[in-house]
């Protein structure tokens, strides 16, 4: 069966620091990769998504980052953290030419910017 | 702007008793799905219904679509304190884009 795994869970990262957040998928092949934001109440921001190896769609300007170095890691980078970059982040996937279908969402990692 | 926008933003009710949240979107959908999100963790996807359904069905679920009103309802019976949750609605619009589209969410607490 697929499995999603992100980490880490939780990082308190100081202003104007590096960010790198981690998603890998388990059990299948050539899947699209999402990388949402949620703020605390809100509703899910879509950052980023990944249709395969090196090809990035970026959705939002921002000071993020993500990149695809392998066909199940999926990585969501800054290199400065600002303050709004703060909130829950999501990594999700879906199967290969199956947009529009059912997402299978990560545990998250829970971002705070001090 | 989020196309989805949930209704109501919060329901407390008892268990036992039904849930009913709605989502109304703008623009026209290939499909519009329904996940369920408890406190702190990742969503999980419910249940998908496609734009030429009128209603869909998953044990206790419920789902409607009204394409003429660009609206949905999700429907819960016989709540249980463990569907205590927030529920979003997500649009795949039919423009051509990859992208879903997330509403605000319903935040939905069944009292024991």
């Amino acid at each position: 069966s697929q499995t999603i795994h992100q980490w880490p869970a939780t990082l308190v990262q100081p202003v104007g620091s590096p960010l790198s957040l981690e998603c890998t998928v388990e059990g299948t092949s050539n899947p699209n990769l999402y990388w949402y934001r949620q703020a605390a109440g809100r509703g899910l921001q879509l950052l980023f998504y990944s249709v395969g190896i090196g090809q990035i769609s970026s959705e939002v300007p921002q000071n993020l980052s993500a990149s695809r170095p392998q066909d199940r890691q999926f990585i969501l980078s800054s290199k400065k953290l600002l303050l709004s970059d703060s909130g829950f982040y999501l990594c999700a996937w879906q199967g290969a030419g199956s947009f529009g279908y059912e997402q299978y969402f990560g545990p998250g990692t829970r971002l705070t910017v001090t | 702007s989020q196309q989805g926008e949930e209704d109501p933003q919060a329901l407390s009710i008892q268990e036992g008793e039904n849930a009913t949240m709605n989502c109304s979107y703008k623009t026209s959908i290939n499909n519009l799905q329904w996940y369920r999100q408890n406190s702190g963790r990742g969503l999980v996807h419910l249940i998908l219904i496609r734009s030429n359904e009128r209603e869909k069905h998953s044990g206790r679920l419920r789902v409607t679509l009204d394409t003429s009103k660009k609206s949905s309802s999700l429907l819960i019976t016989a709540s249980r304190a463990a569907d205590t949750a927030s529920y979003f609605c997500a649009t795949f619009p039919t423009s051509g884009t990859y992208k879903y589209i997330f509403g605000t969410g319903t935040r939905l607490k069944v009292l024991a």
